[in-house]
C-alpha cells in the first residue's frame, strides 16, 4: 500500500523561529491534509489541499499541495510555545471513489518541541 | 455545533475478551472512519461506513467488525481481544455530498484500549 515519509522526526527549535516540515510519497495522493495531535487528544485539521500547486494559509500555517502530486509541506512562522506537538500528514491515494470514501494514509509525524 | 464524539475515553481489557467502542459524527457528518494509532504511531485506517455499510477496509482481520446506525453514528466491535490491540481508536466523520469538502475527515478525541 501507499505509504508517507515524513520529515524530519522531531524538531528542537527556539520560539520565534520558522519551521517547515515536509511529506513525500512515492505514488500519486489526490488529497493532502495536515493535522496537528496533542497527548491523549485526537488530531486536529489544520489545512487541507485538494489540487496539485495550492497553496494555503491557515493564521501563521501555510501548506502546499505539490505539482507532482507526491508530495506536501507544511510551514509555520514565527513559532510559539502552543505549537508543541506532533504533526501529521494525510493522505487520500489516487486513484480514489471520491466523496470521503476513502481511508486516509498517515505519514510517522513530526514532534516539535519548542524551547523558551 | 458539536464535534466528533466517542465513548468511553479509557478502557481495559484483558485477552480473549470482546469490545465495543462509539462515536457520533460531527452535525451534518453521514460517513464515519475508523482508525487505530499505536504508541508513536501515525493512524492506520480500519474501515469506513456509508448509508449504513461497510465501504471500505484496510488490513485489519475480521476480529474488528463495524456498524453504522441510521443516524449515522457507529461501532466499532473487536472480538478475541489481543495485547497488540491496544492503542488509541479514533473516530473520523466526512460532510455530506460530493464535493471535494468531502475529503476531509474530521477526528474525535479517540478511545485509549488497553489489553492486559
Amino acid at each position: 500500500g501507499q505509504q508517507l515519509n515524513q520529515s524530519p522526526q522531531s524538531m528542537f527549535i527556539q520560539e520565534g523561529e520558522d519551521v517547515s516540515m515536509n511529506c513525500t510519497s512515492s505514488s500519486i495522493f489526490n488529497t493532502w491534509l495536515w493535522y496537528k495531535q496533542e497527548p491523549g487528544e485526537g488530531p486536529v485539521l489544520l489545512i487541507a489541499l485538494y489540487k496539485a500547486g495550492e497553496l494555503t494559509s491557515n493564521g501563521r500555517l501555510t501548506a502546499q499541495f505539490g505539482i507532482t502530486r507526491k508530495d506536501s509541506f507544511l510551514n509555520i512562522s514565527a513559532s510559539i510555545p502552543s505549537d508543541v506537538g506532533i504533526y501529521f500528514c494525510a493522505g487520500l491515494p489516487y486513484p480514489y471513489s471520491g466523496g470521503g470514501a476513502d481511508g486516509l494514509t498517515f505519514g510517522k509525524g513530526t514532534h516539535l518541541i519548542i524551547q523558551p | 455545533d458539536a464535534g466528533v464524539t466517542q465513548s468511553p475515553t479509557h478502557l481495559i481489557k484483558t485477552r480473549g475478551q470482546q469490545v465495543t467502542l462509539r462515536c457520533s459524527p460531527k452535525s451534518g457528518h453521514d460517513t464515519v472512519s475508523w482508525y487505530q494509532q499505536a504508541l508513536g504511531q501515525g493512524p492506520q485506517f480500519i474501515f469506513q461506513y456509508y448509508e449504513e455499510e461497510e465501504r471500505q477496509r484496510g488490513n485489519f482481520p475480521d476480529r474488528f467488525s463495524g456498524h453504522q446506525f441510521p443516524n449515522y453514528s457507529s461501532e466499532l466491535n473487536v472480538n478475541a481481544l489481543l495485547l497488540g490491540d491496544s492503542a488509541l481508536y479514533l473516530c473520523a466523520s466526512s460532510p455530506l455530498g460530493r464535493s471535494r469538502d468531502t475529503d476531509t475527515q474530521y477526528f474525535g478525541p479517540g478511545t485509549r484500549l488497553t489489553v492486559l
